[in-house]
C-alpha cells in the first residue's frame, strides 16, 4: 500500500514570496490533515478535511495560509506572502475512520520550508 | 495549559536495554485516545501504538508497550530491548472530543540508543 506522498521535500524562498505544497493521501482515506512542525516542537494542526469539506481550520492563519482539497483526494497548502516565522516542516497526514478516538493518522515525509 | 506534557527532552539508553518515555496528559473528557509516534531524522512520523481511555489492558505492539495509568493521567511508552534504529524523536499525542476531535501532540523526547 502506497503511503502519503508530499512534494516538494525541500523549499527555500525569500520572505514575502509565495509557496505551495502538495499532498496525496493514502487511497481510501477520507480525512486529510496539514500540520506545521516548528523545530523542537510537536506538530500543530493547521487544517483538517473530511473528503473535500473543511472540518477544522481554527489554527490556520487565514490572512496568509490557504488550503484546498479538490475532489476529496489531493490537497494543496499555500502560503502567500511567507514570513520568516513560517520556516518549519509541513506535514500532511491521512486517516481512515476506525472509531472516533482511534483515528490513527499516517504521515507523509513532510516539506521542509526555509524562509530567508 | 499544556494538554500533553513530555518532561524528558532527551534520553539515553544502552542497546538491548529497556527505556521508558514519559507522557502526562490533561483532559476533562472521559473518552479519549492516546497515541505514540516515532519521528526519525528523515522526518516522517510513524505510528507506534494506541490506547483508548476505556481499554482495560495496556496496549502492546511488539517491543512497544504503553503503561497507562488513568488516575494519574499518564501514558508512558516502554521500549524493550532497544535497538540502534530506535534513535529518534518520540511524540505522545491525544485525541479528545473537546474542541472537535483534534489530535494534540506533545513536544517530544529525543531518544539516543548507545552501542
Amino acid at each position: 500500500e502506497a503511503g502519503v506522498a508530499q512534494s516538494p521535500r525541500y523549499k527555500i524562498i525569500e520572505k514575502r514570496q509565495s509557496v505551495a505544497f502538495w499532498c496525496n493521501p493514502i487511497s481510501g482515506h477520507a480525512t486529510l490533515y496539514w500540520y506545521q512542525q516548528i523545530l523542537g516542537q510537536g506538530p500543530k494542526l493547521l487544517i483538517q478535511f473530511q473528503n473535500n469539506g473543511v472540518v477544522d481550520d481554527s489554527q490556520l492563519p487565514k490572512d496568509r495560509f490557504s488550503a484546498e482539497r479538490l475532489k476529496g483526494v489531493d490537497s494543496t497548502l499555500k502560503i502567500q506572502p511567507a514570513k520568516l516565522e513560517d520556516s518549519a516542516v509541513y506535514l500532511c497526514a491521512s486517516s481512515i475512520y476506525l472509531a472516533v478516538y482511534q483515528e490513527t493518522q499516517y504521515f507523509g515525509p513532510g516539506t521542509r520550508l526555509l524562509v530567508l | 495549559a499544556q494538554k500533553i506534557t513530555q518532561t524528558q527532552p532527551g534520553m539515553f539508553v544502552q542497546e538491548k536495554e529497556a527505556v521508558t518515555l514519559d507522557c502526562t496528559y490533561d483532559t476533562s473528557d472521559p473518552s479519549y485516545g492516546l497515541f505514540w509516534y516515532k519521528q526519525p531524522s528523515s522526518g516522517e512520523m510513524i505510528f507506534l501504538i494506541y490506547q483508548g481511555s476505556y481499554d482495560q489492558q495496556n496496549a502492546t505492539e511488539g517491543r512497544y508497550s504503553l503503561n497507562f495509568q488513568k488516575a494519574r493521567k499518564s501514558a508512558n511508552l516502554v521500549i524493550s530491548a532497544s535497538q540502534l534504529g530506535d534513535s529518534a524523536m518520540y511524540f505522545c499525542a491525544m485525541r479528545e472530543g473537546h474542541g472537535g476531535f483534534k489530535t494534540i501532540f506533545g513536544a517530544g523526547t529525543r531518544l539516543f540508543v548507545k552501542a
